[in-house]
């Protein structure tokens, strides 16, 4: 169970370009999704937390008008990186919890993104 | 402010016993996870802790002490697969998640 599924796995596109990334809890209700950006090497960074139904909140220093997110369902979560540039290059990681703030999270497999 | 200790990196010998400690200073506590992170890929759910004492699942353990803002993970009988990160995270007073930067774990044959 608590099965999390990421689309795509790879992503490699032009600068300027719009990406986006789908997170979808299969088997259990995702009342709280997140959306969390790695460096190689480098700790998780946690981006912003979303409710369904509700505006995402962000974390400090992650510019909104950039990452887009929508949380429209108990089952999807979405990213969009708008006008991708190549310092946006990394390894992006959802992840969807239910209700309950003491349930772990649970981790999609992540989407490599490298914008050229 | 917040912080979760871990150490950066450990080596140990296949078939062998490691234990992982995680210290943390969090406002408030509502419970501590451990997750394992190979590299190149998402974590995956190991452990969690939120009243005192040891949890076992299989060949892993984790402890926690919560007087001591103190954690372990425990990995016996060490096989080549638990080369990977592991992760502590504690839950604090807000139910925000505060992770760890992970401990790398190298086992040898």
């Amino acid at each position: 169970g608590a099965v999390v599924s990421q689309h795509p796995s790879w992503v490699i596109c032009k600068s300027g370009t719009s990406v986006k990334i789908e997170c979808r809890s299969l088997d259990f209700q995702a009342t709280t999704m997140f959306w969390y950006r790695q460096f190689p090497k480098q700790s998780l960074m946690l981006m912003a937390t979303s409710n369904e139904g509700s505006k995402a909140t962000y974390e400090q220093g992650v510019e909104k008008d950039k990452f887009l997110i929508n949380h429209a369902s108990l089952t999807l979560s979405t990213l969009t990186v708008t006008s991708a540039h190549p310092e946006d290059s990394s390894f992006y990681i959802c992840s969807a919890r239910t209700g309950q703030e003491n349930q772990p999270q649970h981790f999609g497999d992540g989407t490599r993104l490298s914008i050229l | 402010g917040q912080n979760i200790d871990q150490p950066t990196e450990m080596t140990a010998t296949e078939g062998a016993i490691v234990q992982i400690n995680c210290t943390y200073q969090t406002s408030g506590f509502n419970g501590l996870f451990w997750y394992q992170q190979h590299a190149g890929e998402a974590p995956t759910f190991l452990s969690y802790n939120v009243l005192d004492g040891l949890e076992e699942k299989g060949r892993f353990s984790s402890f926690l002490s919560r007087s001591k803002g103190y954690s372990y993970l425990l990995l016996k009988e060490l096989q080549m697969k638990d080369s990977a990160s592991y992760l502590c995270a504690v839950i604090d007073s807000n139910y925000q998640l505060i992770w760890g930067a992970g401990t790398k774990l190298i086992i040898k044959p």
